[in-house]
């Protein structure tokens, strides 16, 4: 069982908007500005797409977006693509021993 | 440009020593600030934290396996290595190494190598 919640699965259709919820403590989450996104293909390296909760690397599309409120982080993507249908992980700095933390993922469909 | 590339053995028996070479291109882990993790993911599930080194030699572990873990680097190969002892089936999994940032988050990624546990 992953520290960090995430829903199994979202779904949308292209050009809409979805949002993926990452629910922790205040261990994690709610305690740090140290959560990030990470997008992953079947087979390949996930990819880094918000860090800092709020902050998108160089080449991101910004239809990616990120949010916390409480011990709840969000990835927000717009626009729907058919590209974007991934697994999708939130990860957190935590102040427990074990130092981060990973979500269980979430499998977005793009219908 | 940054890259990191993971090597070791494809399959390894129960019990057995597992040993993992990150070879690290783009940047140096002599370099003040620098650190690197390593990641697993057993197949179908979620990504796991494994280990962190720094540029320092300052060393963290899963909380869950820090017994079995060692992290270490070489710094004239520009290399961090990952051993893990008495491996089990349930240790089956692709291990990602990556290079981590001060904010907590993975920049870059190696391609993974997918270590199999069996007799």
């Amino acid at each position: 069982q992953s520290a960090l919640t995430q829903p199994a699965s979202a779904s949308a259709s292209p050009g809409q908007s979805i949002t993926i919820s990452c629910t922790g403590t205040s261990s994690d989450v709610g305690g740090y500005n140290y959560v990030s996104w990470y997008q992953q293909y079947p087979g390949k390296a996930p990819k880094l797409m918000i860090y800092e909760v709020t902050y998108r690397p160089s080449g991101v599309s910004n239809r990616f977006s990120g949010s916390k409120s409480g011990n709840t982080a969000s990835l927000t993507i717009s626009g729907l693509q058919a590209e974007d249908e991934a697994d999708y992980y939130c990860s957190s700095y935590t102040s427990t021993s074990t130092l981060v933390v990973f979500g269980g993922g979430t499998k977005l469909t793009v219908l | 440009q940054v890259t990191l590339k993971e090597s070791g053995p494809a399959l390894v028996k129960p019990t057995q020593t597992l040993t993992l070479t990150c070879s690290l291109s783009g940047f140096s882990l002599s370099t003040s600030g620098m650190r690197v993790s390593w990641i697993r993911q057993p197949p179908g599930k979620a990504l796991e934290w494994l280990a962190r080194i720094d540029w320092d030699d300052d060393k963290f572990y899963s909380t869950s396996l820090k017994t079995r873990l060692t992290i270490s680097k070489d710094t004239s190969k520009n290399q961090v290595v990952l051993t893990m002892t008495n491996v089990d089936p349930v240790d089956t999994a692709t291990y990602y190494c990556a290079r981590i940032k001060w904010g907590y988050y993975f920049d870059n990624w190696g391609q993974g190598i997918l270590v199999t546990v069996s007799s």
